[in-house]
């Protein structure tokens, strides 16, 4: 089946410090990749998304390259700042019976202090 | 951006009794709406997805009697829990897609759940 494994957390950063939150996936095909964040008392929200080998998804100084070689999806960002204090999900659509379906990792908790 | 919100926010009950969450996409006409249910510390597991004016299609495991969902229009889905029990103490919460072949889902904040 299909699945997606985050790097476990909490994570704590100093601001401006290098973020980075590991996302490996299984999935049959070839499916889109999903960064949602979820600041406290929100929703998810999509940060950003990549669907097809060696695409990257951007958005607020976010980055993640979709490498279909090592099955991963791993989110950067170079210099992370208090308000990106939330929790990340990893997750991915994978095409066939499951086309639609959004499958998350366990999420990632990050807390940036000042 | 497009809005989803959840009612209510957080309820209490007691074990025996039943619980309706309300979803409603603010903003636009949603096609599709899926709940999910997300443990403490625990991924979102897809219980169920469904589609406007017909039934909602469960995923394995997930009790249809148990959980009913009910898409009456294109911007309300509840999502009623029957005969709710401790072990039904979850934070729920549904998204919303606009478009029958968009990947892209717009997430409601989520209800609290505690059956005492």
């Amino acid at each position: 089946g299909n699945s997606v494994t985050q790097m476990e957390g909490p994570v704590t950063l100093s601001e401006e410090a290098f973020l980075t939150i590991n996302c490996t996936y299984t999935a049959t095909g070839y499916p889109s990749l999903f960064w949602y964040v979820q600041y406290p008392g929100e929703g998810l929200q999509l940060l950003l998304k990549a669907t097809k080998a060696d695409d990257k998804g951007s958005n607020k100084g976010f980055e993640a390259t979709y490498r279909k070689e090592t099955t991963s999806f791993h989110l950067e960002k170079g210099s992370v700042q208090v308000s990106d204090s939330a929790v990340y999900f990893c997750a991915l659509i994978a095409g066939g019976t499951s086309y639609g379906k959004l499958t998350f990792g366990q999420g990632t908790i990050l807390t940036v202090h000042p | 951006g497009a809005v989803v919100s959840q009612h209510p926010s957080r309820v209490i009950c007691k074990s025996g009794t039943s619980v309706k969450i309300e979803c409603r996409s603010l903003d636009f006409q949603a096609t599709t709406m899926f709940w999910y249910r997300q443990f403490p510390k625990q991924s979102l597991m897809l219980m169920a997805t469904s589609n406007e004016g017909s039934k909602a299609t469960y995923e394995q495991g997930v009790e249809k009697d148990k959980f009913l969902i009910n898409h009456a229009s294109l911007t309300l889905s509840t999502l009623t829990v029957t005969s709710a029990h401790p072990e039904d103490s979850s934070f729920y919460i549904c998204s919303a897609r606009e478009a029958p072949r968009s990947e892209t889902q717009y997430f409601g904040p989520g209800t609290r759940l505690l059956v005492l």
